[in-house]
């Protein structure tokens, strides 16, 4: 699992509360990475970091926000989240020089 | 614009049948293509990349500059091998290794 862990792993919020997802990794990767899951969208990036205090948008950034401020944890928030943002969100570590990325487990949003 | 397109939402065959999962892409400089896939319960994960040239689990595929595409095959599928694919782009002079995905197929292998 190239030592990432997501958390939580499931969650129901309310619309208009702030939510935030966790990843975790554990082997100092300078590259992450945080997508969402949507049928017949695939995985679509909504920020990425390339080292601490370094981030970036993705492709779906409107409403999200990131921090790094350990090399180790990539927080992703939604500042105040919207039904429309239901989803498997997952994070990504990526080898350096590779390309290749891994993948934390995911979560399960639900905004009700 | 850089783009991947996965054709097939779903694509259900039979034991011992061949497969073929389409992936074209649109990208103008040198790419860099993967598939990823995910079976039930459990997380994305690389299958191969093209510059690998490599079968894993019986599957293969061929970079076609000429076609844009990079699909994937496997002889005589498996029960095993029914998941989401995912096919990917890396823009491959990017330092960053952020990668582009297609819409992903559900390939679904019937016994």
């Amino acid at each position: 699992d190239a030592g990432i862990t997501q958390s939580p792993r499931h969650k129901v919020t309310e619309t208009g509360t702030p939510v935030t997802l966790r990843c975790h990794q554990t082997e100092n990767h300078r590259y992450m990475y945080w997508y969402r899951q949507d049928p017949g969208h695939g995985l679509r990036l909504i920020h990425y970091s390339y080292g601490v205090k370094d981030t970036d948008k993705g492709e779906v950034s409107d409403g999200y926000s990131v921090s790094r401020s350990k090399t180790e944890d990539f927080l992703l928030t939604l500042e105040s989240a919207t039904s429309s943002q239901t989803s498997v969100y997952f994070c990504a570590i990526g080898l350096a020089g590779k390309n290749i990325q891994y993948f934390g487990a995911g979560t399960r949003l639900s905004v009700l | 614009a850089q783009r991947v397109t996965q054709p097939e939402k779903l694509l259900s065959v039979f034991k011992g049948a061949p497969v073929e999962l389409k992936c074209n892409y649109s990208y103008s400089g040198s790419p860099e293509l993967f598939w990823y896939v995910q079976y039930s319960r459990q997380r994305l994960q690389l299958l191969l990349r093209h510059i690998s040239r490599e079968s894993i689990k019986g599957f293969t595929a061929d970079l076609n500059k000429g076609e844009t595409s990079f699909h994937l095959k496997k002889p005589f599928a498996q029960e095993e091998d029914s998941a989401m694919y995912y096919c990917a782009l890396s823009m491959g002079s990017s330092n960053t290794g952020k990668l582009i995905f297609g819409q992903g197929t559900t390939l679904q292998v019937k016994p």
